[in-house]
């Protein structure tokens, strides 16, 4: 158990609907990053944020969106949605987001869009 | 950029050595992270390779060549529970794109009796 929480831990919708994934960092981590798993991807860093201000943007859509509140957790918020959506999304959490920063990950919120 | 290569499977003998390589291409470099993957599960953290050389621990070691772009993985004294997929991470330097990973495809380790 790495100490990162993510709810829920399955979701199934439709597309076109939106939903919403809910992680808590591990004790004492600033920093929250989002990661999107498909089979054909592997793992692709979405964002990152660092004691509630967005630090770093990767392949993230239009269609998704991510905040950190102020008591660190972190919602990923994710709209229109589409088959190719389908996928694993992890949250992983890490103390600082500095350069020497290992980034533990929470279980997973499996999304599976019909 | 960055582009990290490293096997898709490998097969492998229970109670012997396997060896995962990962090799990368990268604008900058901060550090390379080997994580282990269960099917449906969360990665799990193995090692961090910042300086060349060898980390040992315990049965896993990791192996870093800046000069090369090249890493690897050592699992020693293999057990069933060791197959998983196994994920080379690289880390950029530090620039406006904060501290982020890029992951390579995976090497899912298939570990036989």
């Amino acid at each position: 158990d790495s100490g990162v929480t993510q709810t829920p831990k399955h979701l199934i919708t439709a597309t076109g609907q939106r939903v919403t994934l809910r992680c808590s960092p591990r004790s004492g981590d600033l920093s929250v990053y989002w990661y999107q798993q498909s089979l054909d991807q592997g793992l692709q860093f979405l964002i990152q944020y660092y004691n509630g201000e967005e630090r770093a943007k990767g392949n993230i859509l239009e269609r998704f969106s991510a905040q950190q509140f102020p008591d660190l957790h972190s919602e990923l918020n994710l709209s229109s949605l589409e088959l190719g959506d389908s996928a694993l999304y992890f949250c992983a959490s890490s103390p600082s987001g500095g350069a020497a920063d290992t980034q533990y990950f929470g279980p997973g919120t499996r999304l599976t869009v019909l | 950029g960055q582009n990290i290569d490293q096997p898709t499977e490998m097969t492998a003998t229970e109670g012997a050595i396997v060896q995962i390589n990962c090799t990368y291409q990268t604008s900058g470099f901060n550090g390379l992270f080997w994580y282990q993957q269960h099917a449906g599960e969360a990665p799990t953290f193995l090692s961090y390779n910042v300086l060349d050389g060898l980390e040992e621990k315990g049965r896993f070691s990791s192996f870093l060549s800046r000069s090369k772009g090249y890493s690897y993985l050592l699992l020693k004294e293999l057990q069933m529970k060791d197959s998983a997929s196994y994920l080379c991470a690289v880390r950029g330097a530090p620039n406006n794109a904060g501290n982020m990973l890029t992951f390579g495809g995976g090497t899912r380790l298939m570990v036989k009796p």
